[in-house]
């Protein structure tokens, strides 16, 4: 079956530094992917999204690329702020069908 | 862009009492909402996709019977919990797909802001 696997976290960055965040799938077929993000209390926020091999989805200076050959579809920030602060979660979509979560990955971002 | 939203944002309820939570897309039309039960920081568990005009497809170990759902609308589909106990206690989230229209596709799950439901 379709499985989404993201590295374990929380991840905790300084200011203004890199941020990766991966992300592995295993599909049956050409699946679109979804980075999506959970601020405290509240629900989830579409981030970025990609529907075909080698697309980059990007917003608000994150960015994510369709990797078919490796499965991944990595999330990416030159330079995070404390607003950042969340948990992000990668899914996966066939044909329009039911998401496919990865775990989550809590981001922690100090001033 | 495409919002969804939920009503109530918390409700408590005493034990044995049913709650019914509102999910409505406010911008475009959902043939098929998803419901989600989310446990403190773990990820989200699919509780049952909702159709439009049809009955809800619930996942394997889903009560059909205890968590009820009524998808009456193009833009409003509803989750009551029947007779709830302490352990329904939890943050439900629901999503409305949003398919999009002309050539281009959207075909994107938008989310909800989440219920907290707590039984005391």
């Amino acid at each position: 079956g379709n499985s989404v696997t993201q590295m374990e976290g929380p991840v905790t960055l300084s200011e203004e530094a890199f941020l990766t965040i991966n992300c592995t799938y295993t599909a049956t077929g050409y699946p679109s992917l979804f980075w999506y993000v959970q601020y405290p209390g509240e629900g989830l926020q579409l981030l970025l999204k990609a529907t075909k091999a080698d697309d980059k989805g990007s917003n608000k200076g994150f960015e994510a690329t369709y990797r078919k050959e490796t499965t991944s579809f990595h999330l990416e920030k030159g330079s995070v702020q404390v607003s950042d602060s969340a948990v992000y979660f990668c899914a996966l979509s066939e044909y329009g069908n039911k998401l496919v979560f990865g775990a989550g990955t809590i981001l922690r971002v100090k001033s | 862009g495409a919002v969804v939203s939920q009503h109530p944002s918390w409700v408590i309820c005493k034990s044995g009492t049913s709650v019914k939570i509102e999910c409505r897309s406010l911008d475009f039309q959902a043939t098929t909402m998803f419901w989600y039960r989310q446990f403190p920081k773990q990820s989200l568990m699919l509780m049952a996709t909702s159709n439009e005009g049809s009955k809800a497809t619930y996942e394997q170990g889903v009560e059909k019977d205890k968590f009820l759902i009524n998808h009456a609308s193009l833009t409003l589909s509803t989750l009551t919990v029947t007779s709830a106990h302490p352990e329904d206690s939890s943050f439900y989230i629901c999503s409305a797909r949003d398919v999009g229209t002309g050539t281009g596709s959207t075909d994107t799950q938008y989310f909800g802001p989440g219920t907290r439901l707590t039984v005391l």
